[in-house]
């Protein structure tokens, strides 16, 4: 692994399943985030983590969940898909704090059916 | 609130040069982030300003005004490979990056 690994990079799902995206680092970063990116909208985030064990909501929340039990890891769980949670998910992590710049993730596209 | 401004779409023709233009009101601010993002892709960084001023890296430079909440990237002798989005982002008082809508590039032959 060189940089963020991102897992599945497409999938169609049912509405009403659960299903959770991965995201991993190989950096040793202590932040991780992770956005969903419209069209027209921007990314937005959605969850973050200053550090392992740590975690915080973004600006569109809802829905989803996360963990952060180890620095390498920080997957995205969908407890039940819904139509409007068809996007394009990025993972991003930085050494600690935005002034450092993200990396990125090659993104996830979902598509709730 | 928080906000950043760019324009949704610019077009420019290939070997020539284009400014794209970012404006920000945000709580704080701790640094500007460009980043390039091809369709499809993952955003990937291009520059990053603290202080006024440009700040040149080969065919791109990037300028911030501070006081008047301004940026903008130009890209010179542009390419094909040019095309794509190119997002503004700025370090807020909480050190989040807070992102704009980014700003699609067309370059024609």
């Amino acid at each position: 692994i060189a940089g963020i690994t991102q897992a599945p990079t497409s999938q169609i799902l049912a509405a009403g399943r659960r299903m959770t995206l991965r995201c991993t680092q190989d950096m040793r970063h202590n932040a991780m985030y992770w956005y969903r990116q419209d069209l027209g909208l921007g990314l937005r985030l959605i969850h973050y983590s200053n550090t392992a064990g740590t975690t915080g909501k973004g600006e569109v929340p809802d829905g989803y969940s996360v963990s952060r039990a180890n620095t390498d890891d920080f997957p995205l769980t969908l407890a039940s898909a819904v139509p409007s949670q068809t996007s394009v998910y990025f993972c991003a992590s930085s050494m600690d704090s935005g002034a450092d710049g993200y990396t990125f993730g090659s993104g996830t596209r979902l598509t709730v059916v | 609130g928080q906000n950043i401004d760019q324009p949704t779409e610019m077009t420019a023709t290939e070997g020539a040069i284009v400014q794209i233009n970012c404006t920000y009101q945000t709580s704080g601010f701790n640094g500007l982030f460009w980043y390039q993002q091809h369709a499809g892709e993952a955003p990937t960084f291009l520059s990053y300003n603290v202080l006024d001023g440009l700040e040149e890296k080969g065919r791109f430079s990037s300028f911030l005004s501070r006081s008047k909440g301004y940026s903008y990237l130009l890209l010179k002798e542009l390419q094909m490979k040019d095309s794509a989005s190119y997002l503004c982002a700025v370090v807020d008082s909480n050190y989040q990056l807070i992102w704009g809508a980014g700003t699609k590039l067309i370059i024609k032959p």
